[in-house]
């Protein structure tokens, strides 16, 4: 079975600092994908940001980055310069792509940016 | 380029009736997923189609159904509805089968809002 944990239900930052939301996985399969995605009081699920386990280069997209651990299973998502935008539910999610485009979320971590 | 469209936003019903809640993909995405979200249990695969065919299922019971049509389109059901079943549904569209593969993410809808009484 895969799993996707999140240790972290809440966490908060100052606008314009620096934030690490952590993420572990676990998963017996070679093949997979890796994600974080925003969802906003609007409900609405964003992509922020993947990453392709095959590939060590860690991703980033604009002020977001992420460290990526194969070995340790670990996806943590950095964000830099937060910003009042930014305040939202995190959630980590797993797909293999074996089982299509199935996604096994984890239960996610509130980040709330304070002026 | 329109994005996915979850239809009703919000919906009401008793306890014992039956609902469908009906997805729209983006325009030439093939794959329709659909996920459950609730306060206590998080966000919950309930089942995948492909080109009308069901793909991949989730842990929930037979009272739990979908479809989809020749335009991609999807709906999901649910009957004999129980008060656990007040969640928020939400419908993914991807382009295609391939599974995450680049340019194959999956776009969100807003979002059903289910309140079963």
């Amino acid at each position: 079975a895969q799993t996707v944990t999140q240790s972290q239900p809440e966490m908060s930052v100052q606008e314009a600092e620096t934030v690490t939301l952590s993420c572990t996985y676990d998963t017996s399969e070679n093949n997979y994908y890796l994600f974080w995605y925003k969802q906003p009081p609007s409900r609405q699920m964003i992509l922020v940001i993947r990453q392709e386990a095959y590939k060590q280069q860690n991703a980033t997209e604009n002020r977001f980055s992420v460290n990526f651990q194969k070995a340790a299973k670990s996806f943590s998502l950095k964000i830099s310069d937060s910003q009042l935008g930014d305040t939202a539910m995190y959630f980590c999610a797993l797909g293999l792509v074996e089982y299509g485009n199935k996604l096994v979320f984890g239960a996610g971590t509130i980040l709330r940016v304070k002026s | 380029k329109a994005g996915v469209t979850q239809t009703p936003r919000y919906l009401i019903k008793t306890r014992g009736q039956q609902v469908t809640l009906s997805c729209s993909p983006i325009s030439g995405h093939r794959s329709v997923s659909w996920y459950q979200q609730t306060p206590g249990q998080g966000l919950q695969f309930l089942f995948e189609y492909f080109s009308e065919t069901q793909r991949n299922k989730g842990n929930f019971p037979g009272r739990f159904s979908g479809r989809q049509f020749s335009n991609s389109r999807s709906e999901m059901n649910v009957s004999t509805l129980e008060l656990g079943d007040s969640a928020l549904y939400l419908c993914a569209s991807s382009l295609d089968s391939r599974g995450h593969s680049e340019g194959g993410e999956a776009f969100f809808g807003q979002g059903t809002r289910l309140t079963v009484v």
